[in-house]
């Protein structure tokens, strides 16, 4: 199984452009997670889904927007991208392991806002 | 206001050398969640503890959640250079009429030296 996809691994924006950050799961999970992630600031979630068709708001959402229209993707569009939306970006799916809810995660997205 | 505070923010220790880390809040937790983190990688789970004052044991790794779940520690035994990584301890609540939510400590940067 490839767990938890995120794509691209590195990317380069210019202040004021858009771009969508991809993540899929092969899991069948409902919840799905963004969380950002800047040095010594530990995780921080932006945005989350239940299911297809239902997202929320997390801590930090200013200036991103999410949608999920399967179960397997949920996608990350960051509109007109400033400095300070540098940072790595992790998507994450929520599943059940020894009775508990876990997290399983991708690799990260690094992306860059200059 | 961080929830979770995780102490040290750094270490940096000799190979074979013993350390602990904390976790600390003011707040319960209904379980909590330590998670390994290797350079440009997601968090992998490493274990949950879920009931007051409960011990578990992963080969030289040692997890304890506190008698009152407010407060946990990582202890390792004979680090070796494998263990070096960022480690995160996540705590779990539910919100009156939310869904089930988890916060994250900033972490704890181990770099264990041959």
């Amino acid at each position: 199984n490839a767990g938890v996809t995120q794509t691209p691994k590195f990317r380069i924006l210019k202040i004021g452009q858009s771009m969508t950050l991809q993540c899929a799961q092969d899991m069948n999970h409902n919840y799905m997670y963004w969380y950002r992630q800047d040095p010594g600031m530990g995780l921080k979630l932006i945005y989350y889904s239940v299911g297809a068709g239902i997202t929320d708001k997390g801590e930090v959402p200013n200036g991103y927007n999410v949608s999920r229209s399967t179960t397997e993707d949920f996608p990350l569009r960051l509109e007109l991208a400033a400095p300070s939306q540098t940072s790595v970006y992790f998507c994450a799916s929520r599943g059940r392991a020894s009775g508990a809810n876990v997290l399983t995660f991708g690799a990260g997205s690094r992306l860059t806002v200059l | 206001t961080q929830l979770l505070e995780q102490s040290p923010q750094f270490l940096s220790i000799q190979e074979g050398e013993n350390l602990t880390v904390y976790c600390n809040s003011s707040s319960v937790f209904s379980s909590l969640q330590w998670y390994r983190q290797e350079p440009g990688e997601g968090p992998v789970l490493l274990v949950t503890v879920v009931t007051g004052g409960e011990v578990k044991k992963l080969k030289r790794l040692t997890f304890q959640f506190g008698d009152a779940r407010k407060d946990s520690s990582l202890h390792i035994t004979a680090a070796q250079p494998g263990d070096t990584g960022l480690y995160l301890c996540a705590g779990v609540k539910w919100p009156q009429g939310g869904s089930e939510k988890l916060v994250f400590g900033k972490g704890t940067k181990l770099t264990v030296n041959p």
